[in-house]
């Protein structure tokens, strides 16, 4: 049984301030990982992926992946109350086709 | 470029019935991936199709199937309705079945089952 487990939240943190979402997976054959926001009542958004263990960053985001201790994470830098939403993590294993796992998301508030 | 586009956004049925959902994916895509989202069990995947072929499938009951056509529309389609079938219906759209491949969802189906 593949797990995708994620803090529910919600996690606050003030305008400008670094915003940490963690997530930790079951599956030792998981080998690609993504970072969805969903706003309330809408779809998830696709943000971020990484592959290879280490850092990826694409603007304010950054994506750390550590594939010995099964965690993946997100920073958001400098974060703007737009970026209140609810982060997904997803992973897909290389057996399993594009079959994403999802954790349960990690609400957060970013208040001005 | 358009995005994935699923049809109808919302719907509302009576217990028993059967409905159909549509899903147009990204130009280009051949993978398309269906998940229910509901807010006690989150995000499930239902199934996957690639090349007009069922690849995969997760833990759902057989009153939900889908399909694919060749020009990678697909379908899904639920019979004999459930209250608990109420819930947001997600499909995703991938390039092709390799490795490292991201998926982009559509707006998805809103259903509620009366």
């Amino acid at each position: 049984q593949k797990e995708v487990e994620q803090n529910s939240g919600p996690l606050s943190v003030p305008e400008g301030a670094i915003a940490s979402l963690n997530c930790t997976y079951s599956d030792r054959v998981s080998q690609s990982f993504f970072w969805y926001r969903q706003y309330s009542g809408k779809s998830p958004e696709l943000i971020m992926s990484i592959y290879s263990n280490g850092d990826k960053e694409d603007g304010r985001f950054t994506a750390q992946l550590n594939k010995a201790s099964q965690y993946v994470s997100l920073l958001i830098r400098d974060s703007q109350p737009s970026d209140s939403a609810t982060y997904l993590c997803a992973v897909m294993a290389w057996d399993a086709g594009n079959m994403l796992t999802f954790g349960g998301g990690t609400r957060l508030m970013v208040k001005p | 470029k358009a995005g994935v586009t699923q049809t109808p956004r919302y719907l509302i049925k009576t217990r028993g019935q059967q409905v159909t959902l549509s899903c147009s994916p990204i130009s280009g895509h051949r993978s398309v991936s269906w998940y229910q989202q509901t807010p006690g069990q989150g995000l499930q995947f239902l199934f996957e199709y690639f090349s007009e072929t069922q690849r995969n499938k997760g833990n759902f009951p057989g009153r939900f199937s889908g399909r694919q056509f060749s020009n990678s529309r697909s379908e899904m389609n639920v019979s004999t309705l459930e209250l608990g079938d109420s819930a947001l219906y997600l499909c995703a759209s991938s390039l092709d079945g390799t490795d490292n491949t991201e998926a982009f969802f559509g707006q998805g189906t809103r259903l509620t089952v009366v």
